[in-house]
């Protein structure tokens, strides 16, 4: 089956810093990927749709100077937390669409990655 | 191997109820979620067990059982706008979500 793995798994990092989070699809290949932020027990929140060759799209009230994205080959997006504060601390997923499969409403998801800002 | 199976598509009439099942085997186990998700939209949170039994929320039902690797969701007096995508998920021993393909419901009148 089509597997999306993130890395790292856990991040801890001093406030200010910035922390890059990789996405990949593993045996196939995905021209959309989507990163979203999970707060516990709630719903995924759509933070911006990343397109392979484009810049990605932000949902209003992302900052995208904040939250930079590069989708650079059909297997691989990057989230980059710029200047991260503790209260950018969450539990952030991604997902990506099969390219081959034409199914264009399924997506896989990736196990997440916990970010903690000190 | 860590592995989540749920059916690929179920059909149900329209004020039916249906039961969704998801069976699981994963290194640990933090909490399994249900998400709906619609076409074109994020997945929204239904419900988080992590101990057995039953936890109802109006229309909507998930149950657990840990020692059988099993949930399932349950769908009261279903309405047209319930078709959609059902995914389950198991948080792991590292706090980790696997996911399961999801289901897709169709409901029908």
């Amino acid at each position: 089956g089509a597997v999306v793995s993130q890395h790292p798994s856990w991040v801890i990092c001093k406030s200010g810093t910035s922390v890059k989070i990789e996405c990949r699809s593993l045996d196939f290949q995905a021209t959309t990927m989507f990163w979203y932020r999970q707060f516990p027990k709630q719903s995924l929140m759509l933070m911006a749709t990343s397109n392979e060759g484009s810049k990605a799209t932000y949902e209003q009230g992302v900052e995208k100077d904040k939250f930079l994205i590069n989708h650079a080959s059909l297997t691989l997006s990057t989230l980059t937390v710029t200047s991260a504060h503790p209260e950018d601390s969450s539990f952030y997923i991604c997902s990506a669409r099969d390219l081959a499969s034409g199914d264009t409403d399924t997506q896989y998801f990736g196990p997440g990655t916990r970010l903690t800002v000190l | 191997g860590q592995n989540i199976d749920q059916p690929t598509e179920m059909t149900a009439t329209e004020g039916a109820i249906v039961q969704i099942n998801c069976t699981y085997q994963t290194s640990g186990f933090n909490g399994l979620f249900w998400y709906q998700q619609h076409a074109g939209e994020a997945p929204t949170f239904l419900s988080y067990n992590v101990l057995d039994g039953l936890e109802e929320k109006g229309r909507f039902s998930s149950f657990l059982s840990r020692s059988k690797g099993y949930s399932y969701l349950l769908l009261k007096e279903l309405q047209m706008k319930d078709s959609a995508s059902y995914l389950c998920a198991i948080m792991d021993s590292n706090y980790q979500l696997i996911w399961g393909a999801g289901t897709k419901l169709i409901i029908k009148p």
